[in-house]
This record gives structure tokens, sequence and C-alpha cells, in this order.
């Protein structure tokens, strides 16, 4: 078991450039959550799908922000046109149930010059 | 919703000293877990203990559900130790998390 796989793990863009993030959940895991972690911040929820269905986006930011999940095996985050404080890494989580223990990816760090 | 406070916000020990840490929260949890983050970010659950006293190894977790505390005690401390240590409780399907003890322990 490889755990939960994030890609790339850092990615360095311009102001205004796309960044999408990848996550590949454990196998068999039905729900795949995305979180933020800023030194300002903290850790934040971003997302969750279960069994590949949005559930809940309550944490993106309303504008440049979407997530994506095609199918079991991967989830995306996609920031268009990035801006400096989206510097942050960003991390996946996946689990067997909504309800059941949360195992995280690396995380992807991104940094927007 | 949920709010998680942790101290202390960092914290400098020799190497052998133990470490008390404590995470408040703002209402009852069903769930609450220790994570520990290494300098290079990858995030571990250390122990789910949404209430009683749990050990593993050198870790101690002792929760209070209606006093809304958690204690997490690191006994013999060690320099891979050193990271940060994150409480995090259940809001539904979310976890949130508090803003983390930084722990530096020195040879």
């Amino acid at each position: 078991n490889a755990g939960v796989i994030q890609t790339p793990r850092h990615k360095v863009t311009g102001k205004g450039q796309e960044a999408t993030l990848w996550c590949e959940p454990i196998s068999g895991h039905s729900a795949v959550f995305w979180y933020r972690q800023t030194i300002v911040q903290g850790l934040e929820f971003l997302t969750y799908f279960r069994n590949q269905a949005p559930i809940d986006d309550s944490g993106m930011p309303k504008e440049r922000f979407s997530a994506q999940m095609p199918n079991q095996s991967h989830s995306t985050l996609k920031i268009q046109s990035t801006q400096p404080q989206d510097s942050a890494v960003y991390l996946c989580a996946s689990s067997f149930g909504n309800q059941d223990t949360q195992y995280f990816g690396p995380g992807t760090r991104l940094l927007v010059l | 919703g949920q709010q998680v406070q942790q101290s202390p916000a960092s914290l400098v020990l020799q190497e052998g000293e133990n470490a008390e840490l404590q995470c408040n929260f703002s209402s009852t949890a069903t769930q609450l877990q220790w994570f520990y983050q290494s300098p290079g970010g990858s995030l571990v659950s250390l122990l789910s203990n949404p209430s009683g006293t749990k050990h593993t190894g050198r870790l101690t977790s002792t929760t209070v559900t209606k006093e809304r505390r958690s204690s997490l005690h690191i006994s013999s401390s060690q320099t891979t130790d050193s990271g940060t240590y994150l409480c995090a409780i259940d809001d539904a399907y979310k976890v949130i998390f508090g803003k983390g003890t930084h722990l530096h322990v020195l040879p």
C-alpha cells in the first residue's frame, strides 16, 4: 500500500499562471479530502468527495479554485490565475468512509512568485 | 464552527526531558486525533483518543471530553521527535486542526 500519492511535491508558478495539483487516494477508499496549510491560517479544509461526487466545497475560495474527481483513482485541484497568497502546502487525504480515519498524502508545496 | 486551540505554540527541550502538549476544543467532538508533522511536511496520525487515556510507545494522550481538552505527553524526548504536533477534531466529515505545537529537541 503506497499510501496517498500527491504530485508534484513542489511547484513554482508565476503570478497569473494556472496550477494543477494531483492526488491519488488509497485504493478502496471512497472519501477524498483536500486541505490547505499556511503559516497564518494553519490547516484548513477545502473540499470533500465521496464516491467521486462533490459533497462539500465550503472551504474553497469562490473564485479561481476548482476540484474534480473524474474517477476513483485520482482527484485534481486546479487554481487558475494563481496569486502569491495561494502559496501554501496543499494536502490530500482519503478515508474508507467519510467518518473513518483520514490518511494524508505528503502534500504539494505551491509557491507563487 | 469548531475551533481548536493548542498550547504552547512552541517548545524547546533537551533530549531526555518530557513534553506536555495541550489541546482545547470548542464543542464536543466524537473523534480527536493527534498528528505529527515532520519538518518535511508529511502528516502522520499518532493517536486517536476521543476520551480517556491511551498509550503508544512513549506517547500518552488523555482526553477529558466534558472539559473539552486533551493532552499529549511525550516521555524521554529524542531529537527525532522534533517537528509539529497537531491536535484535530471532527466536525462531521471534516477534520478541524489546531495550529500546532512546534517541538524542538536539542541533543
